[in-house]
């Protein structure tokens, strides 16, 4: 079947480093996607990988493993803002469609 | 400005009352899907659609029905809704493209009693 595994929730210090990560078993690959989502509010996308590595936009960094079936995404210089929950979703082979984890929650102390 | 409008934001309603959700988008995006968000359980999909007078089931179709009549709107209709259709359901629309990334409509909490 097609799964895809993040933890429930987090927690870190503001200023720290997360790294929040996300394995996945589907049936095909074409991209893996990260998503922000802010409580009560629509999910805004932050990245795409596609090829193995690392993709580095400001603060944000995700990085890919297809052997591994691996992504993390990883947030620098903690900000207060950054308190939401964290989607990760793989595009299957061929179509539009996304499969999407439950996300993670991250919460950020002062 | 690119977007995606969903009508009503916010909905309660009484069991088997017919309502109807409208989704619009103004970037030409080909594709067009509906979720439906629950704790714990992440973003389901409900159904989809490729292009005009072109949809398909999702993982969570039962209850739902949807059209696509035109390539800007999506609405998704409840014919006889029920407590446990009481979720936070998001519109979303995609074009092709490198990322073929989803952009996400504000979202109606519908509340069924």
């Amino acid at each position: 079947g097609q799964n895809i595994d993040q933890p429930t929730e987090m927690t870190a210090t503001e200023g720290a480093i997360v790294q929040i990560n996300c394995t996945y078993q589907t049936s095909g690959f074409n991209g893996l996607f990260w998503y922000q989502q802010h409580a009560g509010e629509a999910p805004t996308f932050l990245s795409y990988n596609v090829l193995d590595g690392l993709e580095e936009k400001g603060r944000f960094s995700s990085f890919l493993s297809r052997s591994k079936g691996y992504s993390y995404l990883l947030l620098k210089e903690l900000q207060m803002k950054d308190s939401a929950s964290y989607l990760c979703a793989v595009r299957d082979a061929g179509n539009y469609q996304l499969i999407w984890g439950a996300g993670t929650k991250l919460i950020i102390k002062p | 400005e690119a977007q995606v409008t969903q009508n009503p934001r916010y909905l309660i309603t009484v069991t088997g009352k017919k309502l109807t959700v409208t989704c619009s988008q103004n970037m030409n995006h080909e594709y067009m899907s509906w979720y439906r968000q629950d704790p714990g359980l992440g973003l389901r999909q409900i159904y989809y659609s490729m292009n005009v007078e072109v949809t398909d089931k999702g993982d969570v179709p039962e209850g739902y029905k949807v059209s696509r009549k035109e390539k800007r709107n999506f609405p998704l209709i409840l014919e006889s809704p029920s407590p446990n259709q009481t979720s936070l359901y998001f519109c979303a629309s995609s074009s092709g493209g490198r990322t073929y990334e989803q952009y996400f409509g504000p979202g109606t909490r519908l509340t069924v009693t």
